[in-house]
């Protein structure tokens, strides 16, 4: 079963507006983590941010904060104030307990594009 | 501090030939993964490292694909021998542990071509 669903492959968002990318994800264990990475056209996968289950507070990191939402099991990442330079592939993730230990999750990832 | 760090960074082989890729995890980090990337999609889990021990390979091809972490330090990922299908992007990441809480870090990755 898909841990992670990313519905949007690509988006568009004008430099200096905000812009939404959605994640929702399935584990039944009460502790896991959700990060976010961008993924510049280099390559190189690149942290973000991350929230944990448990946190009662939405995580901020500079422009960047994760609407968790525990109920609806989502964890949509909102840029604000978008720069050229944010345009790239952006992926969800989720480290969730398997019967090997922790496991990584991955969606399929969001390509976003800031129109200048 | 330095990243993780991997090599080559672009590799092109025919098909049937052997092909390894290195990695260096940052330093202090016990956990390590070597994923494979296809075009247009998420990393996929090859292989985990806890220290030495590979806790985890169940979606490594083991018909064709191995790995290494002798020391606990450093990793190997060899093909032998390469298909067309495995053109691809090899990332590897490390962590401090495998915890919940643990952000990963990537290294460039290495872009294999298979002609």
């Amino acid at each position: 079963a898909q841990k992670i669903t990313q519905t949007q492959p690509g988006m568009f968002v004008q430099e200096k507006e905000a812009v939404t990318l959605d994640c929702t994800y399935d584990t039944s264990d009460p502790s896991y983590g959700l990060f976010w990475y961008k993924q510049p056209s280099s390559g190189e996968m690149i942290f973000l941010i991350y929230q944990g289950s448990y946190d009662q507070q939405n995580a901020t990191e500079g422009r960047y904060s994760l609407n968790f939402q525990k109920a609806r099991k989502s964890a949509n990442l909102v840029i604000s104030a978008s720069q050229l330079g944010d345009s790239a592939m952006y992926f969800c993730a989720m480290s969730a307990p398997s019967n090997t230990g922790n496991q990584f999750y991955f969606g399929t990832g969001t390509s976003l594009t800031v129109i200048p | 501090e330095a990243g993780v760090v991997q090599s080559p960074r672009y590799k092109i082989i025919e098909k049937k030939q052997p092909v390894a890729f290195w990695c260096n995890p940052i330093s202090g980090h016990n956990t390590l993964y070597w994923y494979l990337q296809n075009l247009g999609q998420g990393p996929e889990l090859l292989i985990r490292y806890e220290n030495e021990e590979a806790v985890d390979d169940s979606q490594l091809p083991k018909d064709r694909f191995s790995a290494e972490r002798l020391k606990g330090v450093d990793s190997t990922l060899k093909i032998q021998p390469a298909e067309l299908g495995d053109s691809a992007v090899y990332l590897c990441a490390s962590s401090v542990t495998s915890g919940s809480s643990y952000e990963q870090y990537f290294g460039p990755g290495t872009r294999l071509t298979v002609t």
